[in-house]
Formats: C-alpha cells, sequence, structure tokens
C-alpha cells in the first residue's frame, strides 16, 4: 500500500538547522509531488512548500521562504525537508504528504494523502 | 490567522446532523479552486475525509458529506457517532499565495 514514513523527533538548539526525512514506497515515485506541512502544539495546519520529484523544483509559502531546503533522492525513494535558523516558534510536528489530482482537477489544485506520521521537532535551549 | 476561516467548535448529540463551513475568498475557493477535507484524530495525523469538493475516498462512510458554493464550502455529518469526535481542517490552494492554504481547523465534540 501507499507508505509515507517520517524520520524519528529531533530536539535542536535555537539557530540549529534540522532534516526530515520522508520514504515513500508503493507507488512509482515520479508520479506524484510531495508537500511538508507542520503543526504547532495546540494549533492548526500550515502549508510549507512542495517539491517536484522529477526535476527537484520547490515552491515554498512565502513565511518559510530562505530558510528550508527541501530535497529528494530517487535512489532510495526519500524526499528531507531541513529548516535552518531555528526558533522556538518552530517547534512543530512537520508531515510530509503526497500531493494527488485527477486528471480533470490538477488545474484545480491537489489533495494531500496519504500522509507520513508526523516528526516532532523541539527548538530548545 | 489561517486564510480559510471555519468555526472553532461545533457540538453535537449522537445520532444529530452537524456543519462545518469553511469560507475563503476570490483567491482561493472563489476563483474556483477545489476544497478538501480532513479529519485528525488526538495524536495522529490528518487523514483525508473529502476531495475535490464532495468525494468520499474509499472507506469513508457516506455519513460525511460536501458542497461547495461561492467563496465557502461546508462538511456535513449526519448520523453523529462518538468516533468523530476529532478535528476537521478544510484545505484548498490559494493563487495569491501560490500554494495551499488551511483552514484553522473545527473541533466537533459528540455530546
Amino acid at each position: 500500500q501507499v507508505q509515507l514514513v517520517q524520520s524519528g523527533a529531533e530536539v535542536r538548539k535555537p539557530g540549529a538547522s534540522v532534516k526530515v526525512s520522508c520514504k515513500a514506497s508503493g507507488y512509482t515515485f515520479t508520479d506524484y509531488y510531495i508537500h511538508w506541512v507542520r503543526q504547532a502544539p495546540g494549533q492548526g495546519l500550515a502549508w510549507m512548500g512542495w517539491i517536484n520529484p522529477n526535476s527537484g523544483g520547490t515552491q515554498f509559502a512565502q513565511k518559510f521562504q530562505g530558510r528550508v531546503t527541501l530535497t529528494r533522492d530517487m535512489s532510495i525513494s526519500t524526499y528531507y525537508m531541513q529548516l535552518s535558523r531555528l526558533r522556538s516558534d518552530d517547534t512543530a510536528v512537520y508531515y510530509c504528504a503526497r500531493g494527488d489530482c485527477s486528471s480533470t482537477s490538477c488545474s484545480r489544485g491537489n489533495w494531500f494523502g496519504p500522509w507520513g506520521q508526523g516528526t516532532l521537532v523541539t527548538v530548545s535551549s | 490567522q489561517s486564510v480559510l476561516t471555519q468555526p472553532p467548535s461545533v457540538s453535537g448529540a449522537p445520532g444529530q446532523r452537524v456543519t462545518i463551513s469553511c469560507t475563503g475568498s476570490s483567491s482561493n475557493i472563489g476563483a474556483g479552486y477545489d476544497v478538501h477535507w480532513y479529519l485528525q484524530l488526538p495524536g495522529a495525523a490528518p487523514k483525508l475525509l473529502i476531495y475535490t469538493n464532495t468525494i468520499r475516498p474509499s472507506g469513508v462512510p457516506d455519513r460525511f458529506s460536501g458542497s461547495k458554493s461561492g467563496t465557502s464550502a461546508s462538511l456535513a455529518i449526519t448520523g453523529l457517532q462518538a468516533e468523530d469526535e476529532a478535528d476537521y481542517y478544510c484545505q484548498s490552494y490559494d493563487s495569491g499565495l501560490s500554494g495551499g492554504v488551511f483552514g484553522g481547523g473545527t473541533k466537533v465534540t459528540v455530546l
């Protein structure tokens, strides 16, 4: 079955960087974009950006531009999200999710599914 | 502050019908972009509930239904059950932001 499995929880100090992985299985890696979404404690979902698995091209929410890097390793079907210059308000659960659409709906935006299980990143001095 | 607006909470007795609204603007829902809904149980990842405004993925009970009109969308849950207690999020695309946008989430409580 289609599955996204993320790396484990991380703890970092302010100013440091963190890299979260997301391994895809059960589908053709190059057929779907991967999106990243984060959720601060007790808060809602915030879209961070996407990566095109074929070209490696990326698009980010303005809030994260300049601090987030999305990459992929096609040889192991794994995506990575790196967030730099961490602040305490970056403490959140980070999710990867597969973007999807139908042949008639792609121009009207993607839905997200399935999702990875989430990776808690804690930023604390 | 979320781009899409949802009520923070709704509640209902078992068996009742509840609806969750999702209000956007002319750069997202009103521009014709589709609305999708997710359910999130405590401590779990979100799960796709409705996609392309009205379509239920395989395995989602037909008690859940979605609709969209103008700059808003709605999720309805009929025959409310205790297991429906969760957070629900709407999501769309925003052309001004060039990316995905979510509602702030609605907590459904079964009385």
